[in-house]
């Protein structure tokens, strides 16, 4: 376990379709994150999970965005119809609550094209 | 909500000089401040953070420092080197929401041969 994976690297979907991606974190961190990252622009916050329970989500994550963790281990994000504005790369990071630093690892991402 | 402001958003250097990138937030409850760099197509990876309980710290040629009473904080690079062209993200948490990260808007170092 050498890092944070995520699936796929790239995705190109037409507008209205769905996609789903995954994140699996190193396997001993209990949080899991995910962000958005636009071109040219710091990553924006989604939504975390501690183990199984999402605790937090942004107001940047419509209706049309879902996120599950699943027995507290690989995460999936969904988007139902995508739209242009959606186009982005979608991070996801890991760490473990209480460790002495905050240690966060991030994913290498998913970029997703909406055409 | 935390905002991060970052500064410059490009910033070309000599190889061998210094470059120094600036930070200022908002939220006087943030506590820790990282700092990542990112290259083309790759994942941001840490490169040095601070706890507000430091004003510096130091790895090699990387050094960060903290003012809290401005609410600012800043990355000092020496003897910059053309593998260190890349973008820097400044980010800062308190802790809450699991400590979420908010991040800078970037610096894009460009160090020329």
């Amino acid at each position: 376990d050498t890092g944070v994976s995520q699936d796929p690297r790239h995705k190109i979907t037409k507008r209205g379709q769905n996609v789903t991606f995954r994140c699996d974190p190193i396997s001993e961190h209990n949080r899991l994150y995910w962000y958005r990252q636009t071109l040219g622009q710091g990553p924006e916050f989604l939504t975390y999970f501690q183990n199984e329970a999402q605790l937090e989500k942004s107001r940047l994550l419509s209706d049309r965005f879902s996120a599950e963790r699943p027995k507290g281990s690989f995460s999936t994000l969904e988007i139902q119809r995508t739209e242009q504005g959606d186009s982005a790369m979608y991070l996801c990071a890991s760490s473990v609550l209480g460790a002495s630093g905050y240690g966060y690892t991030f994913g290498s991402g998913t970029r997703l094209t909406v055409v | 909500g935390e905002n991060v402001e970052q500064h410059p958003s490009t910033l070309s250097v000599q190889e061998g000089d210094s470059a120094v990138i600036k930070c200022t937030y908002s939220d006087s409850a943030s506590n820790y401040f990282p700092w990542y760099k990112q290259e083309l197509g790759k994942r941001p990876q840490l490169i040095i953070d601070i706890r507000s309980n430091v004003g510096e710290k130091k790895d090699q040629r990387i050094a960060v420092t903290l003012n809290k009473t401005a609410k600012h904080f800043s990355l000092h690079i020496t003897e910059t080197q053309p593998e260190d062209s890349a973008v820097y993200f400044c980010a800062a948490t308190s802790g809450g929401a699991g400590n979420m990260l908010t991040f800078g808007g970037g610096t894009r170092l460009m160090v020329k041969p």
